[in-house]
């Protein structure tokens, strides 16, 4: 049973565009999130984080939102460059689970001169 | 700065044997979690070592086992290999330990094939 669903396997977006990449999550105690980037052959690189305190957290043309009642968090890249294309990942985690972050499967993402 | 480094980077064994993959901590971290990656999924959490014990463990069976040095460097062994277990293994190190959210820094991979 999956606890973070990415629904999207892949994305394609024009460049200069907004990109949303979307995340659900099933465990109600899960209370931090996170998203990475990962380019082939590198492992994932820390993007974002949000904690279940806020419902936006905002770093440069990142901007993390979270809905926890729908259980829904999601991503927006705006403008959207040639180099944002890689694999996206949502993580989450709760309190008691320590640094054990759960994945979803995530969005490939293309971004199209 | 010295980030994470995995070794090897590929490695090819047959159903039955055992294998051990190593990571190198990044500087000033003493938690190492391990991950797996099937193809076209997300990572999935092995286990965490912090300060040399293991702090924490996801639904993996016992022929998966790991070790931290007191360099905080660490190691992944698998016995008795099955071909589910091909997958990438990720190595990510952080500070603090358990019940903190500090960011974890991921090497590379050791992508492993079992024939």
């Amino acid at each position: 049973d999956q606890q973070v669903k990415q629904n999207s396997p892949s994305l394609s977006v024009q460049e200069g565009r907004i990109s949303i990449l979307n995340c659900d999550y099933t465990n109600s105690m899960f209370d931090y999130f996170l998203w990475y980037k990962k380019y082939p052959a590198e492992g994932p690189t820390f993007l974002i984080s949000i904690s279940s305190i806020k419902d936006k957290n905002e770093d440069g043309r990142f901007t993390v939102f979270l809905n926890k009642s729908a259980k829904h968090l999601s991503l927006h890249i705006v403008p959207s460059q040639p180099g944002d294309s890689a694999v996206y990942f949502c993580a989450a985690s709760a309190r008691n689970y320590g640094q054990n972050f759960v994945f979803g499967p995530g969005t490939r993402l293309s971004v199209l001169p | 700065e010295t980030g994470v480094t995995q070794s090897p980077t590929h490695l090819i064994k047959t159903r039955g044997q055992q294998v051990t993959l190593r990571c190198s901590s990044q500087s000033g971290h003493n938690t190492v979690s391990w991950y797996q990656q099937a193809l076209g999924q997300g990572p999935q959490f092995i286990f965490q070592y912090y300060r040399e014990e293991e702090n924490g463990r996801g639904n993996f069976p016992p022929r998966f086992s790991g070790l931290q040095f007191p360099n905080y460097s660490s190691e992944l062994n698998v016995n008795a290999l099955e071909l589910d277990d091909s997958a990438l293994y990720l190595c990510a190190s952080s500070s603090g330990g358990a019940l903190t959210y500090n960011e974890q820094f991921f090497g590379p991979g050791t992508r492993l094939t079992v024939l």
